[in-house]
């Protein structure tokens, strides 16, 4: 099972920041915290990924807390083409396995 | 580059036939993973791949057969296809254990 806990669903204001909380409180020292998202129909698509610090891309901002029991995933000025479905997955495995579990994920809803 | 591709895109099959879904990558990927994907659920592993001749099972492999005999292509094997496969298919590739994963655009598999 995926080792993640996200809110089913959420809605956003288009041009307002998007933050997706993520909860993985039986994270280990060395599994990394990924973010994909999941648009109708299509594979989904990698946004970002942290270990500890803090990481920020073109696409979003993540966020990680010290004892790294949970992050949250901020899109900075949400657009309509940002409806998705977003996945938090913590790696599962070490060495060469490297596998991702995805979970349920939360439907962001960006509204006009 | 293509990316990672899938064929075919749509298939329908009858209880009880064999059929093997596509995939290729030309990025020159170690890893490659098959999921599947049921509405309104997150991804699934059935399988993956570290390299060519290395391949294991994941959350869902019952049904499946896979083989890696080389680093572009990662077949999935139906050999009994059961209503209970009627699923969306994704094949994913990357190049090592934390990197970004890349997605095909899916086969969307209909088992009657």
């Amino acid at each position: 099972d995926a080792k993640t806990t996200q809110p089913p669903s959420m809605d956003c204001a288009e041009g307002r920041a998007a933050n997706l909380p993520c909860n993985h409180s039986t994270i280990s020292g060395n599994e990394y915290v990924y973010w994909y998202r999941q648009i109708h129909s299509q594979g989904p698509q990698y946004i970002i990924h942290g270990l500890k610090n803090n990481e920020t891309n073109e696409m979003a901002s993540l966020i990680i807390t010290e004892d790294r029991k949970s992050s949250t995933l901020i899109l900075p000025h949400a657009t309509l083409r940002d409806t998705a479905v977003y996945y938090c997955i913590v790696r599962v495995g070490s060495g060469n396995t490297g596998k991702l579990i995805f979970g349920q994920g939360t439907t962001l809803q960006v509204k006009p | 580059n293509a990316g990672v591709t899938q064929t075919p895109k749509f298939q329908v099959l009858k209880t009880g036939q064999s059929m093997t879904l596509q995939c290729a990558q030309d990025m020159n990927h170690e890893y490659m993973s098959w999921y599947r994907q049921d509405p309104g659920m997150g991804l699934r592993l059935i399988h993956y791949s570290v390299g060519a001749g290395i391949t294991d099972q994941g959350e869902v492999p019952n049904g499946y057969n896979v083989s890696r005999s080389t680093t572009e292509d990662f077949p999935l094997r139906l050999l009994s296809a059961a209503p209970s496969q009627t699923s969306v298919y994704f094949c994913a590739s990357k190049q090592g254990p934390s990197g970004e994963q890349f997605f095909g655009p899916g086969t969307r598999l209909t088992v009657l």
